[in-house]
């Protein structure tokens, strides 16, 4: 079984709906992340927690919220979504004595 | 800031020795990571070297860092088909978030 699942892999969805994208670690990590890679870019962060009560801003934040459920869930909503947000979003966990992230497979995200 | 940039193409037959190459600006990195991203999947960790290193072997895999110039490379020997992807750099810094800076990814196509 994966250490860090996605779910839904791949959604089609119209502007202005409400989307979460769920992510779910079984490593045991305390920090987790998501990331959004559009074509020909790398990964940018998004939003980050180092724990249930500790969630932080990334560099591409507006649009988006989180919401850490548990220590092993992650979640990634787009309150009102608009066509430039279509892309890959990834989750990511590590642990706490190192910087070493673990991805889950990544969801694809349409907005048309 | 941090950035880390990659040449975003590199052709090779196979049998041959791939060098993937990769420069960062932050002076502070601790560790740097190669990932590897095959299509429809998300990011899979390769290697990643610790900064007071300047070499790092793992069966196919070498990494070389020069710190003083800020680069380093992935050099994948006897390269095969299955090795073909997109291969991201990433630092981490030594700040609060713990995050990872990734370069825009370069993609290896290894013909036969």
């Amino acid at each position: 079984d994966a250490d860090v699942t996605q779910t839904p892999r791949n959604r089609i969805t119209k502007t202005g709906k409400r989307i979460m994208l769920e992510c779910s670690q079984t490593k045991g990590h305390d920090r987790m992340y998501w990331y959004r890679q559009d074509p020909g870019l790398g990964l940018q962060l998004i939003y980050y927690s180092f724990d249930v009560k500790d969630i932080n801003k990334g560099e591409i934040s507006d649009g988006y919220s989180v919401s850490r459920q548990a220590q092993a869930k992650f979640s990634l909503s787009l309150e009102s979504a608009i066509p430039n947000q279509t892309a890959l979003y990834f989750c990511a966990t590590s642990g706490p004595s190192t910087d070493t992230q673990y991805f889950g497979p990544g969801t694809r995200l349409t907005v048309l | 800031g941090e950035d880390v940039e990659q040449s975003l193409f590199l052709s090779v037959r196979e049998g041959d020795s791939s060098v993937i190459n990769c420069t960062y600006t932050d002076s502070s990195s601790t560790y740097l990571y190669w990932y590897k991203q095959e299509p429809g999947a998300g990011l899979q960790l390769l290697t990643y070297i610790f900064s007071n290193m300047d070499m790092k072997q793992d069966q196919r895999l070498t990494v070389l860092l020069n710190k003083k110039d800020k680069h380093l490379s992935l050099r994948i020997a006897d390269t095969q088909t299955g090795d073909s992807a997109i291969y991201f750099c990433a630092e981490s810094a030594d700040t609060g978030r713990r995050a990872l800076t990734f370069g825009s990814g370069t993609r290896l196509q290894v013909q036969p």
